[in-house]
């Protein structure tokens, strides 16, 4: 078991591009979550997937965020038309859980984002 | 909306000394799970103790322990014989009520060789 991995880890992208994240979540995992974590915050929750179904969502997260867990394996975030407020470190974690409490979440390294 | 307060933004401790980071919540549920997690420089977030609410004891791990007060939402974290290896972010976290975990601001813990 690698634990949960993220690529890319870092992206510089110009003001109004498109990007794309992934992030792999331990095998076993149901669920994984994606967060953003700004300079001295702790992470905010964007949305999470049980298996392939995407059951909650941030009601801060605008319309030019969109996530996708295919197949209940591995999951893309994808932000269009960039802004400079959407730089931040967007953070996954994944878990093993069938209870509605949120258990023990396994984080991976992080994509630092930085828009121009 | 339910928040996380750590009401430290930063804290110094000398090594081998004890020191307690503070963490109150305000969660509608009566059963759930309260975390620590610890998040050192350009590292990944780690989880350091996990306390269940319906739980009386309050959750140990090695050097690592919580004294938890449901009644009055705090959830504090000690940490004993503190070692260099411990200067890190330290984030509290507990879940709202669509079960979701909110976390703190964060504490940063440094360690005074």
């Amino acid at each position: 078991d690698t634990g949960v991995s993220q690529d890319p880890r870092h992206k510089i992208t110009k003001r109004g591009q498109n990007v794309t994240f992934r992030c792999d979540p331990i095998s076993e995992h149901n669920r994984l979550y994606w967060y953003r974590q700004t300079l001295g915050q702790g992470p905010e929750f964007l949305t999470y997937f049980q298996n392939e179904a995407q059951l909650e969502k941030s009601r801060l997260l605008s319309d030019r965020f969109s996530a996708e867990r295919p197949k209940g394996s591995f999951s893309t975030l994808e932000i269009q038309r960039t802004e400079q407020g959407d730089s931040a470190m967007y953070l996954c974690a994944s878990s093993f859980s069938w209870e509605a409490l949120p258990d023990t979440q396994y984080f991976g390294p992080g994509t630092r984002l930085t828009v121009l | 909306a339910q928040t996380v307060t750590q009401s430290q933004p930063e804290m110094s401790v000398q090594e081998a000394e004890t020191v307690t980071l503070s963490c109150t919540y305000d969660t509608s549920e009566s059963d759930y799970y309260l975390f620590w997690y610890k998040q050192p420089p350009s590292r990944q977030m780690i989880l350091v103790i996990r306390q269940e609410a319906y739980k009386q004891q309050n959750a140990t791990e090695n050097r690592f322990s919580v004294n938890f007060q449901k009644a009055a939402k705090s959830f504090s974290l000690k940490i004993s014989d503190s070692q260099l290896g411990d200067a890190a972010m330290y984030f509290c976290a507990s879940p709202n009520s669509n079960y979701q975990l909110i976390w703190g601001a964060g504490t940063k813990l440094i360690i005074k060789p």
